[in-house]
């Protein structure tokens, strides 16, 4: 399944499939961005980052992919578990030497038995 | 895993009471920030810090207030309660070596 993280809000995908979540960013200066997941009731836990120097970078289970020429970040996660049920959220840190990080609106991941 | 933590988790208050949210990490990172978050939306930055004695608002304005006397503490105060304040709010912590910034678990606030 695949969404658009700031237009479709939740994505349900069958468990086992590959999900495609997206995400648009602001500032083309940012030298980097992380993908979090938030479980129900929890902080947002780090999954993986990518720099600005980067098209592309695996994590295990999750590819994250970076267009600059669109400011279009993804999150993909290898077959899908029930565990990955939870908000993901983008971040970019859009001011270098400030760490100050943006997030995005979230997509919530729902995987189906 | 993270060290920080958030106390109490949560807190249900009347309109009007003062009250202070603890954040403490043992990791000893310089930067710390809290985030106020609605249920199912983003995060906002409320308040920043890049180390002892320093503080910044950040994005959303807030009636809240914070302090940086320890590098480990970042509490959170808010002087008079109101509805409007119910929410979770994040804090969160950052080292040197790392871009990501690591979250406690929250604490719900509901104002009444």
């Amino acid at each position: 399944g695949e969404s658009v993280g700031l237009h479709l809000p939740t994505l349900s995908v069958q468990e086992g499939d590959n999900s495609i979540i997206n995400c648009a960013y602001s500032n083309s200066a940012s030298d980097y961005f992380i993908w979090y997941k938030q479980e129900s009731g929890k902080g947002p836990q780090f999954i993986i980052d990518i720099r600005s120097n980067m098209d592309k970078r695996q994590g295990q289970r999750v590819t994250v992919l970076l267009n600059k020429t669109v400011k279009h970040l993804s999150l993909q996660i290898a077959a899908t578990q029930p565990g990955d049920s939870a908000v993901y959220f983008c971040a970019e840190n859009p001011f270098s030497g400030t760490y100050k990080y943006i997030f995005g609106t979230g997509t919530r991941l729902k995987v189906l038995a | 895993e993270a060290d920080i933590y958030q106390t109490p988790r949560y807190l249900v208050i009347g309109t009007g009471k003062k009250i202070t949210l603890e954040c403490s990490q043992t990791m000893g990172h310089d930067k710390m920030y809290w985030y106020q978050q609605d249920p199912g939306m983003e995060l906002h930055l409320i308040h920043y810090s890049y180390g002892v004695n320093s503080t910044e608002k950040g994005d959303l304005s807030s009636e809240s207030t914070v302090s940086r006397i320890r590098t480990e503490h970042f509490p959170l105060t808010l002087e008079s309660a109101r509805p409007s304040h119910t929410s979770q709010y994040l804090c969160a912590s950052r080292g040197l070596t790392y871009t990501e910034a690591f979250f406690g678990q929250g604490t719900r606030l509901t104002v009444v």
